[in-house]
């Protein structure tokens, strides 16, 4: 069974830094794409950013482009998203996903971020 | 980018209706387009990917059709566990745009 399991949210100030992990089982994690995808209390879902299976490839939103790096490492199996100068309009829940080429078939249950003072 | 326009925005339908949303996007995508499923406190679900493929496991009264610009996502009879929001998303283009989103509620 597919399951992505985030961890690392929390409250932080304005202006602070984050890590956020996605800790991935149930197939091989290697061959995979992964995202992150935020949203905001009560609103929609906002793509952040998405990394290759190798880590060849790496986007960015232009939101976050600058202060968030995506990483992952294939022999732990985990996916990271480091936060940094995280603002107010970064509060969100945010979902690691599996990109399986042509969509994003499995989700985690997300975790929320809190940039407040 | 890549702008998608789902309508309606919120919408009300009794059990064994049929319910349709579209969405429309600001350029051609072809048919890069899949539509997740979101109820309340819980993270999407895939429903149909590449603008008219049912994901596995999925309820066959979901479907969806359309390319180009315009997308069309129906449930052919509502069912009380239908109630979520769905949204459309392109992958054409990065960024990985979404729709604004759609609130299904039973009326």
């Amino acid at each position: 069974e597919v399951q992505l399991v985030e961890s690392g949210g929390g409250l932080v100030k304005p202006g602070g830094s984050l890590r956020l992990s996605c800790a991935a089982s149930g197939f091989t994690f290697s061959s995979y794409s992964m995202n992150w995808v935020r949203q905001a209390p009560g609103k929609g879902l906002e793509w952040v950013s998405s990394i290759s299976s190798s880590s060849s490839y790496i986007y960015y939103a232009d939101s976050v482009k600058g202060r968030f790096t995506i990483s992952r490492d294939n022999a732990k199996n985990s996916l990271y998203l480091q936060m940094n100068s995280l603002r107010a309009e970064d509060t969100a829940v945010y979902y690691c996903a599996r990109w399986a080429g042509t969509k994003t078939d499995y989700w985690g249950q997300g975790t929320l971020v809190t940039v407040s003072s | 980018d890549i702008q998608m326009t789902q309508s309606p925005s919120s919408l009300s339908a009794s059990v064994g209706d049929r319910v349709t949303i579209t969405c429309q996007a600001s350029q051609d995508i072809s048919n890069y387009l899949n539509w997740y499923q979101q109820k309340p406190g819980k993270a999407p679900k895939l429903l149909i990917y590449d603008a008219s493929n049912l994901e596995t496991g999925v309820p066959s009264r979901f479907s969806g059709s359309g390319s180009g610009t315009d997308f069309t996502f129906t449930i052919s009879s509502l069912q009380p566990e239908d109630i979520a929001t769905y949204y459309c998303q392109q992958y054409d283009n990065l960024p990985f745009t979404f729709g604004q989103g759609t609130r299904l509620e039973i009326k």
